[in-house]
């Protein structure tokens, strides 16, 4: 079954760096999201992105945070300068184009997450 | 705006109990409606789905039913499992958005 992947599964990081999460969605979906979990808490949309630009973006995703696709797999999330606050799991998400759903519910396929620690 | 609402947590059962967690959502238009489950240390995995009023979605023994009259899609099943013991987590899908519940954790004891 295709699934979502992303790397990497942990990462430690000092406060100010930059940090770049990496996912690679369903190869034929068209529709990508990051969502952020932090430990316990509820899930929190990011950002979502289609034809190489983003489509929506909540209050959370400020300057500091950017996303891109550098290739025709990859989906990148990038922070610039990390915050304590900023710990979390990162979950990536896609979804395939309305042509393409079965059910005609759009539905998003996860990935496992990444969970950054920044100390 | 679009949001979905969970009863609160943690729940625990013994196995073989009932199971209800309940979901109401608030919308416009018609959205899609959702159950994901995450599983310790994992991501969130759909466990079903209905797109429209009346829609019944199962799996793996669980089944939640969109009601539109009470804007509700409460999920349930019927004997739990130890193997159940997850955060479960409603929501709602219109076009590209989704709206996640906090999530409910439940946990099944032998």
């Amino acid at each position: 079954e295709p699934e979502v992947t992303q790397t990497p599964s942990h990462q430690v990081t000092q406060m100010g760096q930059e940090v770049i999460l990496r996912c690679v969605p369903i190869s034929n979906h068209l529709y990508f999201y990051w969502y952020r979990q932090i430990l316990g808490q509820k899930v929190e949309f990011l950002v979502s992105f289609y034809n190489n630009e983003i489509s929506e973006k909540s209050e959370i995703f400020d300057d500091q945070f950017s996303v891109e696709r550098p290739d025709g797999s990859n989906f990148t999330l990038k922070i610039r300068s990390t915050k304590l606050e900023d710990s979390a799991m990162y979950f990536c998400a896609s979804s395939p184009s309305p042509g393409q759903r079965l059910s005609g519910a759009n539905v998003l396929t996860f990935g496992a997450g990444s969970r950054l620690t920044v100390l | 705006g679009n949001s979905v609402t969970q009863m609160e947590g943690p729940v625990t059962l013994s196995e073989e109990a009932f199971l209800t967690i309940n979901c109401t959502y608030t919308a416009t238009g018609y959205p899609s409606l959702f159950w994901y489950v995450q599983y310790p240390g994992e991501g969130l995995q759909l466990l079903l789905k209905a797109t429209k009023a009346d829609d019944k979605g199962s799996n793996k023994g669980f089944e939640a039913t969109y009601r539109k009259e009470t804007t509700s899609f409460h999920l349930e099943k019927g004997s739990v499992q130890v193997s159940d013991s997850a955060v479960y987590f409603c929501a709602l899908g219109y076009g590209q958005n989704f709206v996640f519940g906090p999530g409910t954790r439940l946990s099944v004891l032998p």
